[in-house]
């Protein structure tokens, strides 16, 4: 099974701060990778599609890019609204597995 | 709009089964391959079990390999997981959401195992 080890766990930054959260992969999983963003108590949004593509109606401070086996999400400036749980999830290959997640706070 | 809908979730105790569905309107179902993927309460996203458009192609997690089988009804529009030999441990909110891209997910629907 392909592991994907998501770091970090949590994380605490200030409004306008530059925020970076990382997957790798331990196996190629070419640039089969969505990373979703989840708020308390909803489903799971889709922020990045095939790793490095912005979903519909995502803000363009939200990038996603991939360097070998690791892959990132970037948020350029941080906004009260971007405070969630983000998650990336690998469907190269079944089963399809998701990172353990990051939960972003306001410092 | 798209629309996924679970339903069938409760409370089961250790050993018992439950069966959930999850009615999709606002797209052609039958042209889309479904998952369910459930969260445990504080927990991370785990992907539970994948179905083709046209049934034909199945695949579970090995956490629930054996136990749980997913299904659909393209003429009904709705999705299925039934689950057997329910454990403590699948006590979770489980979604539906749509194949490949994972574009729309249902809300939810809460099972919990417990005596």
């Amino acid at each position: 099974d392909i592991q994907m080890t998501q770091s970090p766990s949590s994380m605490s930054a200030s409004l306008g701060d530059r925020v970076t959260i990382t997957c790798q992969a331990s196996q190629d999983i070419g640039n089969n990778l969505i990373w979703f963003q989840q708020k308390p108590g909803k489903s799971p949004r889709p922020m990045i599609y095939y790793a490095t593509n912005l979903a519909n109606g995502v803000p363009s401070r939200f990038s996603g890019s991939r360097s070998g086996s690791d892959y990132s999400l970037t948020i350029s400036s941080l906004e009260s609204e971007d405070m969630a749980d983000y998650h990336c999830l690998q469907y190269k290959q079944y089963p399809y597995t998701f990172g353990a997640g990051t939960k972003l706070e306001l410092k | 709009e798209v629309q996924l809908v679970e339903s069938g979730g409760g409370l089961v105790q250790p050993g018992r089964s439950l069966k959930l569905s999850c009615l999709a309107s606002g797209f052609t179902f039958s042209n889309y391959g479904m998952n369910w993927i459930r969260q445990a309460p504080g927990k991370g996203l785990e992907w539970v079990a994948s179905i083709s458009s046209s049934s034909s192609y199945i695949y579970y997690a090995d956490t629930v390999k054996g136990r749980f089988t997913i299904s659909r009804d393209n003429a009904k529009n709705t999705l299925y997981l039934q689950m057997t030999s329910l454990r403590s441990e699948d006590t979770a909110l489980y979604y539906c959401a749509r194949h490949v891209s994972f574009d729309y997910w249902g809300q939810g629907v809460m099972v919990t195992v417990s005596s």
